[in-house]
């Protein structure tokens, strides 16, 4: 079965800076995607970015970047110029496009922005 | 605002009762999944249902069902509730019937058994 671990439970960053979040998964499948969901305290899941396991180039959406190493089974998500609407709980997800399993999600970071 | 909507947003009920949770999709959305936020399990896969047939199956319990009407909205039935189904309950909309496309979550109703 597939697993998804993100190995920090809380991650603090200052306003402005960069901060980084880890997730790696594993799998023995080739096709897949995964994902980066955003649960702010209005419990909201947000889709923050999606990237294709064979698209070389790391997906980029805005502030938001990701450093997909496919060898390695690692999916960081990016976060420059924090701000404090950035304060969330992070979701990093996967999905096998041969299976019928929805999606597998890591246990979240949470995520806190100093003013 | 996803466009997804859940009833009831909270839910206070007693072990061993019987709940229904209810869905409206995104207009439009032909695919709706059912996932269970806990302390203990984290974020879980229950059930997805695409144009009114069960597509894929996920961690559901044998005490919970779900379906999907002609008019695309979604009820998730849990039955012989126990303390530990106490829990956020999401459900999520997509146009087709595959998660690589964008899933819109709704805001999810709470469960508590006591």
């Amino acid at each position: 079965a597939q697993t998804v671990t993100q190995s920090q439970p809380e991650m603090s960053v200052q306003e402005a800076e960069t901060v980084t979040l880890s997730c790696t998964y594993d799998t023995s499948e080739s096709d897949y995607y995964l994902f980066w969901y955003k649960q702010p305290p209005s419990r909201q899941m947000i889709l923050v970015i999606r990237q294709e396991a064979y698209k070389q180039q790391n997906a980029t959406e805005n502030r938001f970047s990701v450093n997909f190493q496919k060898a390695a089974k690692s999916f960081s998500l990016k976060i420059s110029d924090s701000q404090l609407g950035d304060a969330a709980m992070y979701f990093c997800a996967y999905f096998w496009k041969g299976g019928a399993d929805g999606l597998t999600f890591g246990k979240g970071t949470h995520l806190i922005i100093q003013p | 605002d996803s466009g997804v909507t859940q009833t009831p947003k909270h839910l206070i009920t007693a072990t061993g009762q019987r709940v229904t949770l209810r869905c409206s999709p995104r207009s439009g959305d032909l695919s709706v999944y059912w996932y269970q936020q806990s302390l203990d399990q984290g974020l879980q896969f229950l059930i997805q249902y695409y144009n009114g047939e069960e597509r894929a199956k996920g961690n559901i319990l044998e005490r919970f069902s779900a379906q999907q009407f002609p008019d695309l909205h979604s009820e998730l039935n849990l039955s012989s509730l126990e303390l530990g189904d106490s829990a956020l309950y999401f459900c999520a909309s997509s146009l087709w019937g595959t998660p690589m496309n964008e899933q819109f979550f709704g805001p999810g109703t709470r469960l508590t058994v006591l």
